[in-house]
């Protein structure tokens, strides 16, 4: 079955604690990218990933690295959380960009305390 | 920078009755997409519908269609014969050819009534 594929899907922590979201995908998109969604917000994109090894910041990029070492994979990491940082997270995947509709994970909620 | 805003933060009508999404966007660009995604309460992105801003048609998927205005940079989607299943959060997005992100809306949290 084709998907994306987040872990986890729920995460309460505290501020300060490293924490690493992971994104796999199994259609060999090109493309992936993080959103964060908040009300009254909708999604924001963090950061996208045109290939492998090729990253680039998004709207809201402060507080969040990613990485993309393989095709498949692409985690958000947050070195060092913060409140603000509490949120709903998406990961998405598609074909090289243009027309092709992304693909979503279902969603990571972050909690910070 | 393109933009797309969504008027209704919240919306309910009764089962079987017919409902109406607002979305507006702004763009310079010529050649774009539009969509239409449903968020139920389990967070998952469905895409509802898409629209080619090149195709004068409007797009429908059984009882979901769109008015696409390309003048008036509006898109909204009407959902006819209501169902329970249809109550979400809905989005709307903007998307073109070379884009590294869709753009959302703010969303429109839409109830179905028995």
């Amino acid at each position: 079955e084709a998907q994306v594929t987040q872990n986890p899907r729920y995460l309460i922590t505290v501020t300060g604690k490293k924490l690493t979201v992971t994104c796999s995908q199994n259609m060999n998109h090109e493309y992936m990218s993080w959103y964060r969604q908040d009300p009254g917000l909708g999604l924001r994109q963090i950061y996208y990933s045109m290939n492998v090894e090729v990253t680039d910041k998004g709207d809201v990029p402060e507080g969040y690295k990613v990485s993309r070492k393989e095709k498949r994979n692409f985690p958000l990491i947050l070195e060092s959380p913060s409140p603000n940082q509490t949120s709903l997270y998406f990961c998405a995947s598609s074909f090289y960009r243009g027309n092709q509709p992304q693909h979503f994970g279902d969603g990571t909620r972050l909690s910070i305390l | 920078a393109q933009t797309v805003t969504q008027s209704q933060p919240e919306m309910s009508v009764q089962e079987a009755e017919t409902v109406t999404l607002s979305c507006t966007y702004d763009t310079s660009e010529n050649n774009y997409y539009l969509f239409w995604y449903k968020q139920p309460p389990s967070r998952q992105m469905i895409l509802v519908i898409r629209q080619e801003a090149y195709k004068q048609q409007n797009a429908t998927e059984n009882r979901f269609s769109v008015n696409f205005q390309k003048a008036a940079k509006s898109f909204s989607l009407k959902i006819s014969d209501s169902q329970l299943g249809d109550t979400a959060m809905y989005f709307c997005a903007f998307d073109y050819q070379g884009a590294q992100k869709l753009v959302f809306g703010q969303g429109t949290r839409l109830t179905i009534n028995p």
